[in-house]
């Protein structure tokens, strides 16, 4: 069984469309993340989902907005697909907000166009 | 400003050898650091997890040190095996914040 899956594994698109990711995780675990890796390879923090509740928004675009259904689902909707957006978006879990190790899904490449 | 650094050339060594990777920060007062392994196309997996209380950690054939005075965690591979070949990261607890910040990677390529 997958930990943490995501979907899709590949995003292509146009500048300008709005697209969204999903995330699940089946670890039981309270606390969600969205994550970027850039061309780089540097992976940086977006957000940071508490039990379903925004705890940590690390200054991203009013364009990316995250949803939390419910505690084992983050998904994250972008709009206005800008080419700077094009990148490996991987979400993440842990067991809570104080525990350190997390549980990381495969990714999804996006690339805008 | 708070700066991870990491290698950022690949270091090559021979299967059987002991790599060591190291991971240097400033300005920050992590109550923990970790390592994670990424391979290409994959997410990260996490490896270990050291306290700043403590200054050693081992798992099977990894060993992770950490000196909060000299700022600075040291990650070994004992007996390295072409498998290990990866991207090694390391990341830091932000104190009050419940987020890590990741160092860009190092990546390690053993050779048979």
């Amino acid at each position: 069984d997958t930990a943490v899956s995501q979907t899709p594994k590949y995003l292509v698109t146009q500048m300008g469309n709005d697209k969204s990711i999903k995330c699940e995780q089946n670890l039981g675990h309270d606390t969600m993340y969205w994550y970027k890796q850039d061309s780089k390879k540097f992976l940086k923090i977006m957000f940071s989902y508490n039990n379903k509740e925004l705890i940590i928004n690390e200054t991203v675009p009013n364009r990316f907005s995250p949803k939390s259904p419910d505690k084992a689902h983050l998904n994250l909707h972008i709009n206005s697909l800008e080419l700077g957006d094009s990148a490996v978006y991987f979400c993440a879990s842990s067991f809570s907000q104080s525990t350190g190790e997390q549980y990381f899904g495969p990714g999804t490449r996006l690339t805008v166009t | 400003s708070q700066k991870i650094e990491q290698n950022s050339e690949a270091l090559n060594i021979q299967e059987g050898k002991t790599a060591t990777l190291t991971c240097n920060y400033t300005n920050y007062s992590p109550a923990y650091l970790q390592w994670y392994r990424q391979d290409p196309g994959r997410g990260p997996v996490f490896l270990l997890l050291i306290r700043e209380n403590e200054k050693e950690k081992r798992k099977e054939r990894l060993k992770v040190t950490f000196d909060t005075t000299l700022k600075q965690s040291l990650f070994h591979i004992t007996a390295s095996q072409p498998a290990d070949s990866a991207t090694y990261l390391c990341a830091l607890e932000n104190s009050g914040y419940s987020t890590l910040t990741f160092g860009k990677g190092t990546m390690l390529l053993v050779s048979p």
